[in-house]
């Protein structure tokens, strides 16, 4: 069973751009998770998102937005990219929500 | 506002050598805790899950353990190959989402 899979996988970006991450879940799994990791704040919640609906967001500004489609995959969305964007994008999938959440590998933003 | 603190932040073993790693966490509500191995450059692996304290998990050398305050990763004679970042996160009962929240870690180096 293929697992999760992130798009792009490394991406620089200069301040003041929009990017958008990319996350097909496991087949089968319908919630969705993003997570920001950086060495100084660890994993750091972003969204989650059920059958099309965020079911809850983190702390972050309005900068940060998602989305999840009819097929489970799901965007994320950051614009107008600051310094402190830089990190790594990790997106995770469950079966239903409140199962075991499973990553994939990550999309590395750098922002120049 | 939960909260997983995880010590220590690094440890260096020599192979065989055992020892344990420590996660302490406060939330209105465990639904489950979660034990992740984290390769540099890659994303979390699933190891464990555990819901109610006395509960134990194990695979190959890790054992993991819970109780109502904090949870154990004790690793029995390690390999170098064990050497990674172990992430625990703690998970809401009746929040009608999945959000983890994360320590930051235990980098384990395991030297041969």
């Amino acid at each position: 069973k293929a697992g999760v899979t992130q798009t792009p996988r490394y991406l620089i970006k200069t301040r003041g751009q929009q990017v958008t991450l990319s996350c097909s879940p496991i087949s089968g799994h319908r919630s969705v998770s993003w997570y920001q990791q950086t060495p100084g704040q660890g994993l750091q919640f972003l969204f989650e998102y059920f059958s099309e609906t965020q079911r809850n967001k983190g702390n972050f500004p309005g900068r940060f937005s998602g989305r999840q489609f009819s097929n489970s995959r799901s965007e994320m969305n950051v614009s107008t990219l600051e310094l402190g964007d830089s990190a790594l994008y990790l997106c995770a999938s469950s079966v239903l929500l409140g199962n075991e959440q499973f990553f994939g590998p990550g999309t590395r933003l750098t922002v120049l | 506002e939960d909260q997983v603190t995880q010590s220590p932040e690094a440890l260096r073993l020599q192979e065989g050598e055992s020892s344990s790693l420590n996660c302490s966490y406060t939330v209105s509500g465990l639904r489950g805790l979660f034990w992740y191995r984290q390769d540099p450059g890659k994303g979390p692996e699933f190891l464990f899950t555990l819901y109610s304290a006395g509960e134990e998990k194990e695979k190959e050398r890790l054992k993991a353990t819970l109780t109502k305050k904090e949870s154990f990763l004790h690793i029995t004679a390690p390999k170098p190959e064990d050497s990674a970042t172990y992430l625990c996160a703690v998970q809401r009962r009746d929040s009608g989402y999945s959000t983890l929240t994360f320590g930051k870690g235990t980098m384990l180096l395991v030297s041969p």
